[in-house]
């Protein structure tokens, strides 16, 4: 079926530093969406993207909806302890009707070294 | 507004045995999606309920299923556990509406089978 890679797989950067991780398909999405998921708990939505290109913030959280509409890509800034967690992207692929469907990344898991 | 409830968040069944976990949406909301979570197949999506009809449904075999209520609350059902049916279950709400929608995720119930 279909599959999301995201990448890298794990991540362990210093607080303060900056992340940056991407998420790539062999189809085209008309939308993404990020989740950060942490420990025992559901996702949680932190960005959706509709439309190629788009460029949006979410406080120190950027996400960009790549061109060719197979990537996507997601940027933390000036990194702080409760940004560990396990991060996703999601999307419901072209040819999906509705939102009936969200087929998840295989997940960016980022620790904060001390 | 509430967020979307689960319950059990913990369950340990044996093998054979079938279970039923529940969903409460948040509220006003009419879609509520399941989705299976494993350390080795990820987020998985296993069926979608819109006004107490299955809409959609991943690829799972028959012992998943699942039912909506009036007030648009839940329940999935497993019958005949296996072990690889251990994973953490994740219901998420949406309003349900055509064309691409958040979903919300709830904190999941986490499922052993021994």
């Amino acid at each position: 079926g279909q599959q999301l890679n995201q990448s890298p797989q794990s991540m362990f950067i210093q607080e303060g530093e900056d992340v940056s991780m991407n998420c790539t398909s062999s189809s085209i999405f008309n939308t993404w969406l990020w989740y950060k998921q942490d420990p025992g708990e559901g996702p949680v939505l932190l960005i959706a993207l509709y439309k190629a290109g788009e460029l949006t913030s979410n406080g120190r959280l950027t996400a960009q909806f790549g061109i060719t509409r197979k990537d996507s890509f997601l940027n933390i800034s000036a990194s702080i302890p409760s940004d560990v967690g396990i991060y996703f992207c999601a999307g419901p692929p072209l040819y999906n009707f509705g939102n009936e469907k969200l087929t998840f990344g295989t997940g960016t898991r980022l620790t904060i070294i001390p | 507004k509430a967020g979307v409830t689960q319950t059990p968040r913990y369950l340990i069944k044996t093998r054979g045995q079938q279970v039923t976990l529940s969903c409460s949406p948040i509220s006003g909301h009419r879609s509520v999606s399941w989705y299976q979570q494993t350390p080795g197949q990820g987020l998985q999506f296993l069926f979608e309920y819109f006004s107490e009809t299955q809409r959609n449904k991943g690829n799972f075999p028959g012992r998943f299923s699942g039912r909506q209520f009036s007030n648009s609350r839940s329940e999935m059902n497993v019958s005949t556990l296996e072990l690889g049916d251990s994973a953490l279950y994740l219901c998420a709400s949406s309003q349900g509406q055509t064309g691409v929608e958040t979903q919300y995720f709830g904190p999941g119930t986490r499922l052993l089978v021994l």
